[in-house]
């Protein structure tokens, strides 16, 4: 079966520019997460979804980033007025269900280069 | 908080020779725990989870960690490394705040194998 799909693979923008990143969980999982991995570093959370809600969105950086799942499956990530120390990768993740020991399953990610 | 620590940023074995990878937990609660691997331009995959089973676990690949709740570390290891275990290694701990079982990851150690 498919897995976890993220678009685009590169995104370079320009410092203020709006940027959406997409992301298709594989098909029924309910739980999907969004990550950030800087150069060197592991991935950060950022929010997690349960169906259409966020139900946590406690690692979003500021209120430049939004994210949303209207149907419950895919999601985007909102990135307005960019800045350059947003430039990093951007991992999702579902999993079936949002238990402790549920396998997250990522995507491939989003770099995102903002000049 | 519960927070996850990979000592050292790389290491480099022979082919054919023992690998060790490092990872100790911080957790007030019985943790749930993962090692990921990373090659490059792709998405994490999971290697194996301590989910309070068995404390040896295996996982793909020849990998394999054991849990150790006196010394608070789950080690990763394979017996004899293969040039295509070359890629960065993550430790997670899952923890759950509310209804969010969100990972937080080590910094990664990247793992080279020498011919």
């Amino acid at each position: 079966g498919a897995g976890v799909s993220q678009t685009p693979s590169n995104k370079v923008t320009e410092k203020g520019k709006y940027v959406e990143l997409r992301c298709d969980p594989i098909s029924g999982h309910t739980a999907l997460y969004w990550y950030r991995q800087s150069l060197g570093q592991g991935p950060e959370f950022l929010i997690y979804f349960q169906g259409t809600g966020a139900a946590d969105d406690s690692g979003l950086p500021n209120d430049r980033f939004f994210a949303v799942r209207p149907e419950g499956s895919v999601s985007t990530l909102k990135i307005q007025r960019t800045e350059r120390g947003d430039s990093a990768m951007y991992l999702c993740a579902s999993s079936l269900f949002p238990g402790v020991g549920e396998t997250q399953y990522f995507g491939p990610g989003t770099r995102l280069l903002v000049l | 908080a519960q927070s996850v620590t990979q000592l050292g940023s790389h290491v480099s074995v022979s082919e054919g020779a023992l690998v060790l990878l490092r990872c100790n937990y911080s957790s007030s609660v019985p943790p749930y725990l993962f090692w990921y691997v990373q090659y490059p331009n792709q998405g994490l995959q999971l290697l194996l989870k301590y989910t309070s089973a068995a404390t040896l676990v295996k996982g793909i690949n020849g990998f394999e960690a054991e849990f150790k709740k006196s010394e608070t570390s789950f080690h990763l290891t394979k017996p004899s490394a293969h040039m295509s275990d070359a890629a960065e290694y993550f430790c997670a701990v899952s923890h759950l705040t509310g209804a969010n079982s969100k990972l937080t990851f080590g910094k990664g150690i990247t793992l080279s194998v020498r011919p």
